[in-house]
């Protein structure tokens, strides 16, 4: 089974701060995606990248596959990226993603 | 409509109660899932259908019954719940049944089990 831990479990920032969160997981992967879930529950889905990097707006998703490591950023952050972040992670067979704890994003005015 | 959607968003029922909920796909994926989220705790998946065939079971109570009737479609049936399985139930598709394909979600169903 894929472990995965997210890193760090709460964070607060101000508007305009530059976010970071982590995840690593314990067994290789074809690819890493990162979901953003909103207080009513509804789940979006951010990048997908088996290496490198992508780049979406103001979000940033880096992955290191040798250290088995990702990492999302968020620039110039604002209260509406108030959100929990979800690391997911395929296992090593079947149809299964395992996911992290997520990250509680809130970003004041 | 577009996209992945949930009926009811809201659910309370009672322990001896028989409801279902509805998961509808619009976007011609041939993959839909069931998954569980409870308070504090990671996303757990349920059920896995792949062109109406269930190809996963996560060892899931018989409390909880799914039914792909068409690939668009997903239920989940829910007979003699306990106050634990109170949570969050989200469905996904995905174009194919494995990953990594992107997995698109619905909004939930909060079920609440007095």
């Amino acid at each position: 089974k894929n472990e995965v831990e997210q890193s760090p479990q709460n964070l607060t920032a101000q508007e305009g701060e530059f976010i970071t969160i982590n995840c690593s997981y314990s067994v290789g992967i074809s690819a890493l995606h990162w979901l953003q879930q909103h207080p009513g529950g509804g789940i979006v889905s951010l990048f997908m990248l088996s290496s490198g990097k992508k780049k979406h707006g103001r979000l940033i998703a880096t992955i290191n596959i040798q250290e088995k490591h990702s990492s999302l950023h968020i620039t110039a952050s604002h209260p509406r990226d108030s959100a929990v972040y979800i690391c997911a992670v395929p296992e090593t067979s079947g149809s299964r993603l395992t996911f992290g704890e997520g990250t509680q994003l809130t970003v004041n005015p | 409509e577009t996209g992945v959607t949930q009926t009811p968003r809201h659910l309370v029922m009672g322990m001896t109660n028989k409801k279902s909920l509805k998961c509808e796909q619009h976007l011609g994926h041939n993959a839909m899932y069931w998954y569980k989220q409870s308070a504090k705790k990671p996303l757990e998946l349920m059920f896995v259908y792949s062109l109406e065939e269930r190809v996963e079971n996560n060892s899931v109570p018989s409390r909880f019954s799914p039914e792909c009737p068409n690939s668009s479609h997903l239920f989940l049936h829910l007979h003699t719940l306990q106050p634990e399985d109170s949570a969050l139930y989200l469905c996904a598709s995905s174009l194919a049944g494995g990953p990594p394909d992107t997995q698109y979600f619905g909004p939930g169903t909060r079920l609440t089990v007095l």
